[in-house]
C-alpha cells in the first residue's frame, strides 16, 4: 500500500536551515508530482510547494519563495524540502502529499514538526 | 492568488441531522481544460487531512455517500446528509486550478 513517511523535523534557530525528507513506497514515485503542505499549531492548512514527476517544474507559495527549495530523487523514491532562512512563522507540521491530475491525492504522510525558536 | 472563503467557521450539529458548509472563491475555478479543481478535505483531531471529494462532487474511494459536493464557478457546498460522531473535525475546501494552491480557513464541525 501507499506510504509516505516524513523525517527531518526538529528545533532550529531563526535564520537556520533544515532539510525535510519524504520516503515514498507502494506506488511508482517517478510518475507523480508531489506536494508539501504545512499546518502551524492550531491553524489551518497552507500549501507550500509542488514538484512535477520529473522535477522539470516547481511551484512555491509566496511565503516561502526564495527560501525553500523542493526537490526529488526518483532513484531513491524520496522527496525533499530544503528550508533556509527559517522564521518563527515557519513553525508547523509539514506534510508531504502525493499529487494527482488536478490537485492533491488521498495519500499524505503523518507529518513532521518543525519548530523555529531561539 | 485565489482566496477561498468558507462559511460558517463553526457548525454545531445534532447527530443524525444534516450539515452544510459553503466555500466561495475570489475568482472562477474553471480551468482552461474545462475542469473545476475544487476539493474538500476532512481533518479529524490529531490526524493528517483526508481528501473526501475532488472536482466539486466526486467522492474518493471509501468516502461514505452521506458526503456530497456541489457547486460551480465560484460557489461550492459540502453537505453531510446525516452527521455521525466520526464526522467531528475541521473541513477545508481547496482549489487546484492554479498555483499557488489555496485552502479555505476551515470549518469546525462539532456535535451539539
Amino acid at each position: 500500500q501507499v506510504q509516505l513517511v516524513e523525517s527531518g523535523g526538529g528545533v532550529v534557530q531563526p535564520g537556520g536551515s533544515l532539510r525535510l525528507s519524504c520516503a515514498a513506497s507502494g506506488f511508482t514515485f517517478s510518475s507523480y508530482g508531489m506536494h508539501w503542505v504545512r499546518q502551524a499549531p492550531g491553524k489551518g492548512l497552507e500549501w507550500v510547494a509542488f514538484i512535477r514527476y520529473d522535477g522539470s517544474n516547481k511551484y512555491y507559495a509566496d511565503s516561502v519563495k526564495g527560501r525553500f527549495t523542493i526537490s526529488r530523487d526518483n532513484s531513491k523514491n524520496t522527496l525533499y524540502l530544503q528550508m533556509n532562512s527559517l522564521r518563527a512563522e515557519d513553525t508547523a507540521v509539514y506534510y508531504c502529499a502525493k499529487g494527482r491530475t488536478g490537485g492533491l491525492d488521498v495519500y499524505w504522510g503523518q507529518g513532521t514538526l518543525v519548530t523555529v525558536s531561539s | 492568488d485565489i482566496v477561498m472563503t468558507q462559511t460558517p467557521l463553526s457548525s454545531p450539529v445534532t447527530l443524525g441531522q444534516p450539515a452544510s458548509i459553503s466555500c466561495r472563491s475570489s475568482q472562477s475555478l474553471v480551468h482552461s481544460d474545462g475542469n473545476t479543481y475544487l476539493s474538500w478535505l476532512q481533518q479529524r483531531p490529531g490526524q493528517p487531512p483526508r481528501l473526501l471529494i475532488y472536482k466539486i462532487s466526486n467522492r474518493f474511494s471509501g468516502v461514505p455517500d452521506r458526503f456530497s459536493g456541489s457547486g460551480a464557478g465560484t460557489d461550492f457546498t459540502l453537505k453531510i446528509s446525516r452527521v455521525e460522531a466520526e464526522d467531528v473535525g475541521v473541513y477545508y475546501c481547496t482549489q487546484a486550478t492554479q498555483f499557488p494552491y489555496t485552502f479555505g480557513q476551515g470549518t469546525k464541525l462539532e456535535i451539539k
